[in-house]
């Protein structure tokens, strides 16, 4: 079965420092991995996805994320940290063996101080 | 540029109480989902559907119902309201094997 895990909770970090959100993910074929920021009162916004080739992924707002299958992650980086970063985000993936639904994880609330 | 449209955007409901949550998408996209998200639960799979005139059942389907009469909506229904159903609610569209569309949420409330 599909799952994510998203170990911490909250993470907090000093503004222009880099940044690094957790995740880790259990399929039984390929995954397809997904990143997505929520910001107070709204829905969830794409940040970026690795489906296959460079396990470095660039997306929106600066963040890049890093597909390691040997210890099956996909954690969520960017090299200095804005206060506008501060929101909840959320790691998911797709099992290739079944493209019908996506698991997301618990999310991380990331709050950057000023 | 509407993507994924909700309504209504809130809610307040008595206990017992019916109403029908409205999903829809002009992405022409072929799935559609209903999630519901709580503090420190995440986002869980309430129902889905992979085209149109199917639904199938998600992680926590019990008390609701779903309909996927037109490829373009998805509408889920709440038969008999309670107060643990309070959460908001976010419907989401894909096309097979793609990231996820979402739309901004409804807020229901059961008193």
């Amino acid at each position: 079965a599909q799952s994510v895990a998203q170990p911490e909770d909250q993470v907090n970090v000093a503004e222009g420092n880099p940044l690094t959100v957790k995740c880790t993910y259990s399929v039984s074929g390929n995954p397809y991995l997904f990143w997505y920021v929520q910001y107070p009162n709204r829905g969830l916004q794409f940040l970026l996805k690795y489906i296959t080739g460079d396990n470095l992924v660039k997306g929106s707002y600066g963040f890049e994320a890093e597909f390691n299958k040997s210890q099956t992650s996909f954690h969520l980086k960017k090299p200095s940290a804005l206060v506008s970063d501060s929101a909840l985000y959320f790691c998911a993936v797709r099992d290739d063996n079944r493209d019908d639904k996506i698991i997301f994880g618990k999310g991380t609330r990331l709050h950057i101080l000023p | 540029n509407a993507g994924v449209t909700q309504t209504p955007k809130f809610r307040v409901l008595k206990t017992g109480q019916s109403m029908t949550l409205l999903c829809a998408q002009d992405m022409n996209h072929e799935y559609m989902y209903w999630y519901r998200q709580d503090p420190g639960m995440g986002l869980r799979l309430i129902h889905y559907s992979v085209g149109e005139g199917t639904t199938a059942k998600g992680e926590v389907p019990d008390g609701y119902n779903v309909s996927r009469l037109k490829k373009q909506n998805f509408l889920l229904g709440l038969e008999s309201a309670a107060p643990s159903q309070t959460s908001v609610y976010f419907c989401a569209s894909s096309p097979p094997g793609f990231g996820y569309t979402f739309g901004s949420g409804t807020r229901l409330t059961v008193v």
